[in-house]
């Protein structure tokens, strides 16, 4: 699976977007860029996958470079419950295993 | 529909006590995982279960052991419990392996003295 780079943190104002880097130079043409957060304390909770497309759900969008080295997870609206720990992860959806956890960005919503 | 539950929620062991970490799912899914998250750290997978029946070594196997009871069920054992094992244990589950989304149970606290 590929390697991800994500910043260690960073800070949102409750009410704004919230605007998450990662960048997977190495992404191979079959792997998918997978979001997770991990609340404080609790189990990690499934975000949002993609392979080229952007996509949006309920919980957020994520926008994918074209040519796939780097991605953007969006909040649209950011409260205070966002606050967590956003792991970035790139693997082949038909692995039958493994979702390789980095360190994640740490983000804090203000009010 | 309580999705992924975990027993015991914390537990302390003395060096060398065994004991053995529960894991249930409700939503009929085939595949489960164990993965241990040290303090700062992200998850590591330990064991893995792609269907009932079946169980894989993950990324740190070494000093544990499981089971896939049924399809529902999926627990870790530790035999010999070692200070390196103080960690916080979060058991998953898919529909399929290769799943999209995997639900995460709240974790089990351990602390080996």
């Amino acid at each position: 699976d590929a390697k991800t780079t994500q910043p260690p943190s960073m800070d949102c104002a409750e009410g704004r977007a919230a605007n998450l880097p990662c960048n997977h130079s190495t992404i191979s043409g079959n792997e998918y860029v997978y979001w997770y957060r991990q609340i404080h304390s609790q189990g990690p909770q499934y975000i949002i996958h993609g392979l080229k497309n952007n996509e949006t759900n309920e919980m957020a969008s994520l926008i994918i470079t074209e040519d796939r080295k780097s991605s953007t997870l969006i909040l649209p609206h950011a409260t205070l419950r966002d606050t967590a720990v956003y792991y970035c992860i790139v693997r082949v959806a038909q692995n039958d295993y493994k979702l390789s956890f980095g360190a994640g960005t740490t983000v804090t919503v203000r009010a | 529909n309580a999705g992924v539950t975990q027993t015991p929620k914390f537990q302390v062991l003395k060096t060398g006590q065994s004991m053995t970490l529960q894991c249930a799912q409700d939503m009929n899914h085939n595949s489960m995982y164990w993965y241990r998250q040290d303090p700062g750290m992200g998850l590591r997978l330990i064991y893995y279960s792609a269907s009932e029946g079946t169980t894989d070594k993950g990324e740190v196997p070494n000093g544990y052991n499981v089971s896939r009871l049924n399809k529902r069920e999926f627990s870790l054992r530790l035999e010999s419990a070692a200070p390196s094992q103080t960690s916080v244990y979060f058991c998953a589950s898919t529909w399929l392996a290769g799943g999209n989304e995997q639900f995460f149970g709240p974790g089990t606290r351990l602390t080996v003295l």
